[in-house]
């Protein structure tokens, strides 16, 4: 157990849908980073935040949005979902600058 | 823009020695990580090197040359279980502080 918890850990879901993801960091942890990882892709950055407040933005599609709440937990919401949104969706949290530790992921399948 | 080069995927035998590259040209360099990705699990941490050198950690070690944007990992005694996807990440700092990925190694490990 890393100490990052994500969930659900598996979600079907329909074209058009929306969906939430949700991530607790480690106990410490101020700092939360959402990827997607595509099948045969590598870990692409999505948005962090940082004790609330959003710190950095990547390739994050407009249909998808994020926050981090006071007690730290993240959620991640896609909206509009397409088949290629289908991917594994990993939060990771950081305490300083000696990298992540990665949740175990959500795997998103849009039908 | 950060770029991140690594080979697509590696083969070898068990009991063997393989050495894994990694290129990169970033802005805001501030370390490089590598992890270890079995397929659809979350990436774990192998190795961090912020200084040029070896850093060596049992069967694993890892070797950084700034100057030159290369590192390496090394991995030695394989064994099978050593059979995943191998990331070379980098710690950028600057606009939030956040790990670059490159697309993976995809390493089999053969009898």
């Amino acid at each position: 157990d890393s100490g990052v918890t994500q969930t659900p850990k598996h979600l079907i879901t329909a074209t058009g849908q929306r969906v939430t993801l949700r991530c607790s960091p480690r106990s410490g942890d101020l700092s939360v980073y959402w990827y997607q990882q595509s099948l045969d892709q590598g870990l692409q950055f999505l948005i962090q935040y940082y004790n609330g407040e959003e710190r950095a933005k990547g390739n994050i599609l407009e249909r998808f949005s994020a926050q981090q709440f006071p007690d730290l937990h993240s959620e991640l919401n896609l909206s509009s979902l397409e088949l290629g949104d289908s991917a594994l969706y990993f939060c990771a949290s950081a305490r300083s600058n000696y990298g992540y530790t990665f949740g175990s992921g959500t795997r998103l399948t849009v039908v | 823009g950060q770029n991140i080069d690594q080979p697509t995927e590696m083969t070898a035998t068990e009991g063997a020695i393989v050495q894994i590259n990694c290129t990169y040209q970033t802005s805001g360099f501030n370390g490089l990580f590598w992890y270890q990705q079995h397929a659809g699990e979350a990436p774990t941490f192998l190795s961090y090197n912020v200084l040029d050198g070896l850093e060596e950690k049992g069967r694993f070690s890892s070797f950084l040359s700034r100057s030159k944007g290369y590192s390496y990992l090394l991995l030695k005694e394989l064994q099978m279980k050593d059979s995943a996807s191998y990331l070379c990440a980098v710690w950028i700092t600057g606009g939030g502080n956040k790990l670059t990925f490159g697309t993976g190694t995809q390493l089999k490990v053969e009898l």
